[in-house]
């Protein structure tokens, strides 16, 4: 069974304060990573899609890195706003398969 | 960016009664659609992967009788809940994967809560 994690599952942080969090993904049959920000009673929109180990993507204060030998992806967010707030899903693709598999989200709330 | 709709987006029910979610792209031509499910706390996850004019793929430990999937169009795909029960109070959510794209990206809509009385 593939597993994929996130951590922390909640966090609450200050205006202005940078943050990061991490998705740990089986480190075999790698084909995609995605990043997606989930608001309540929205869609999910898609952040990034990392394929390649070392990628490093970046829009506007979110940023995001890929590590496909150790199974893990850090997204930053450097100057939080209260906008920011959202769930911050990771989803995992094996190659063969393409269908995502899902981590349980880190739910940010950036206080004002 | 590529929209997907679903609707309703919450539905209540009674206990044995059918209930259908649709899930449309709007702007784009969506040969394979998927519907999860997430209960609280939980990650989404897939239950069947439904491909336009061909029968749907279920994950397993999904009941391909009680979740019915229709995928008659490129834009069109509706979950048929049958015989709704209150454990299949939940959040589902349907994904469209644009045809000619090349990175399987799914583009979500907003989710339907279900709750079975």
């Amino acid at each position: 069974i593939l597993n994929v994690e996130q951590s922390p599952q909640s966090l609450h942080v200050q205006e202005g304060d940078s943050t990061n969090f991490t998705c740990s993904f089986p480190s075999s049959n790698f084909y995609a990573l995605h990043w997606y920000r989930w608001e309540t009673a929205k869609s999910p929109e898609a952040l990034f899609v990392m394929t390649l180990n070392g990628d490093e993507k970046k829009k506007g204060r979110i940023s995001a890195t890929l590590n496909t030998k150790e199974g893990y992806s850090y997204l930053y967010i450097k100057g939080s706003q209260p906008e920011d707030s959202a769930t911050y899903l990771c989803a995992f693709m094996a190659s063969g398969t393409y269908k995502y598999i899902f981590g349980t989200g880190t739910r940010l709330k950036v206080l004002a | 960016g590529a929209v997907v709709s679903q609707h309703p987006s919450r539905v209540i029910c009674k206990s044995g009664t059918s209930v259908k979610i649709e899930c449309r792209s709007l702007d784009f031509q969506a040969t394979t659609m998927f519907w999860y499910r997430q209960f609280p706390k939980k990650s989404l996850m897939l239950m069947a992967t439904s491909n336009e004019g061909s029968k749907a793929t279920y994950e397993q430990g999904v009941e391909k009788d009680k979740f019915l999937i229709n995928h008659a169009s490129l834009t069109l795909s509706t979950l048929t809940v049958t015989s709704a029960h209150p454990e299949d109070s939940s959040f589902y959510i349907c994904s469209a994967r644009d045809g000619a794209g090349r990175s399987y990206e799914q583009y979500f809509g907003p989710g339907t809560r279900l709750t079975v009385t």
